[in-house]
């Protein structure tokens, strides 16, 4: 069973603020790395799914860097906006092999 | 484009009663739809994968004859509680997700169901 840990559990950063968040995953028999954003009451959007070592995507100020060999990818906001308030989903698998997700970092971006 | 549905959004029902959920591919033909559900304070956990036209997929500890899945179309599935008890309660949320020549597609998710069973 793969196990899909993220951090933190939960972030408060003020308006302007740049940050950013860990998930990291076994390196066994890797397929893809997949990064959600899910904000209450609406369904999770994905937003990169990378799936080589090294793989560096980004989608305005959210940008996202792959390491497959030691197992882990990172999630950064540059100038978090109230906006970008929700909670972040990563998840390993996909491809013939199902998703294992990690708990989420739930951001919160106070104005 | 790739929009999911899913309804009810939330319900809560009285033990020993069923419930249906479903959940449609609005904008596409969804060859294989997933199952999750979520306790509190917890991860998105796998229930069971669906193709069309054939029986699910269920993971390992999830009973088959509790939660019934159907996916009758390349448009809907559909998960049944059987005789939900309080344990159930929890958030149920469906992912689609199409073959296109052996490429690798992402899943598109609905926006999920809170089962309450009092």
């Amino acid at each position: 069973i793969l196990n899909v840990e993220q951090s933190p559990q939960s972030l408060h950063v003020q308006e302007g603020d740049s940050t950013n968040f860990t998930c990291s995953f076994p390196s066994s028999n890797f397929y893809a790395l997949h990064w959600y954003r899910w904000e209450t009451a609406k369904s999770p959007e994905a937003l990169f799914v990378m799936t080589l070592n090294g793989d560096e995507k980004k989608k305005g100020r959210i940008s996202a860097t792959l390491n497959t060999k030691e197992g882990y990818s990172y999630l950064y906001i540059k100038g978090s906006q109230p906006e970008d308030s929700a909670t972040y989903l990563c998840a390993s698998g996909g491809g013939s092999e199902k998703l294992v997700f990690g708990k989420g970092t739930k951001l919160t971006v106070n104005p | 484009g790739a929009v999911v549905s899913q309804h009810p959004s939330r319900v809560i029902c009285k033990s020993g009663t069923s419930v249906k959920i479903e959940c449609r591919s609005l904008d596409f033909q969804a060859t294989t739809m997933f199952w999750y559900r979520q306790f509190p304070k917890k991860s998105l956990m796998l229930m069971a994968t669906s193709n069309e036209g054939s029986k699910a997929t269920y993971e390992q500890g999830v009973e088959k004859d509790k939660f019934l899945i159907n996916h009758a179309s390349l448009t809907l599935s559909t998960l049944t509680v059987t005789s939900a008890h309080p344990e159930d309660s929890s958030f149920y949320i469906c992912s689609a997700s199409y073959n296109r020549d052996g490429v690798y597609n992402e899943q598109f998710f609905g926006p999920g169901t809170r089962l309450t069973v009092l």
